[in-house]
């Protein structure tokens, strides 16, 4: 079955600092990919998504995922984040030309003046 | 982007009563909705499937009598959760898609349930 692994489930961060967050998927088969974010109190909104191409995949608010399929990973990036950066971020997958969302647990990001 | 709306937002009711939650894709032809619950602290996770005229597909362990889906319109998909009890206190979210699987799909703000 497929499952999806979000190893950081709390970060905090001051502005300014780098952002990695973890995102690991079991199966076998080919895979489309998403990072959603849920800001407090607002709805999930789709940061970026990964189908085929260029496996470096750019998102609003200059998120960037990288897919390397040989680690089963799809981490999400921020260089420098923000304060309004702070929300709640699901990786989710869905196999290929399939319906059904997996969705992590979550992490959630708090930034800090 | 595309706008997904679910009403109410918020629902309190008594054990045993039935409630229903509707799901409207504002400006978009939704031609797949999606339901999810999600549980504090955890993960969503996917109730059923359901297609524009067709019955809805559930996930295994998801008592289709139970949660009753329905998607008579492009627009609008309702979840009405039967005989309801404590343990179906939760967070219910929608999500509508307007192509196929490689399309994105849009989520609603959530309806909190709360069964007393």
């Amino acid at each position: 079955a497929q499952s999806v692994s979000q190893h950081n489930h709390h970060v905090i961060l001051s502005e300014a600092a780098s952002l990695e967050l973890g995102c690991n998927y079991s199966y076998g088969g080919t895979v489309n990919l998403f990072w959603y974010v849920q800001y407090p109190g607002q709805h999930l909104q789709l940061l970026l998504k990964y189908f085929s191409g260029d496996p470096l995949v750019k998102g609003i608010k200059g998120f960037e995922a990288e897919f390397i399929k040989s680690k089963f990973s799809f981490n999400l990036r921020k260089p420098s984040v923000q304060w309004s950066d702070t929300a709640e971020y699901f990786c989710a997958v869905n196999a290929w030309n399939t319906d059904k969302l997996i969705f992590g647990t979550g992490t959630r990001l708090q930034v800090f003046p | 982007g595309a706008v997904v709306s679910q009403h109410p937002s918020r629902v309190i009711c008594k054990s045993g009563t039935s409630v229903k939650i509707e799901c409207r894709s504002l400006d978009f032809q939704a031609t797949t909705m999606f339901w999810y619950r999600q549980f504090p602290k955890q993960s969503l996770m996917l109730m059923a499937t359901s297609n524009e005229g067709s019955k809805a597909t559930y996930e295994q362990g998801v008592e289709k009598d139970k949660f009753l889906i329905n998607h008579a319109s492009l627009t609008l998909s309702t979840l009405t959760v039967t005989s309801a009890h404590p343990e179906d206190s939760s967070f219910y979210i929608c999500s509508a898609r307007g192509g196929g699987a490689q399309e994105t799909q849009y989520f609603g703000p959530g309806t909190r349930l709360l069964v007393l």
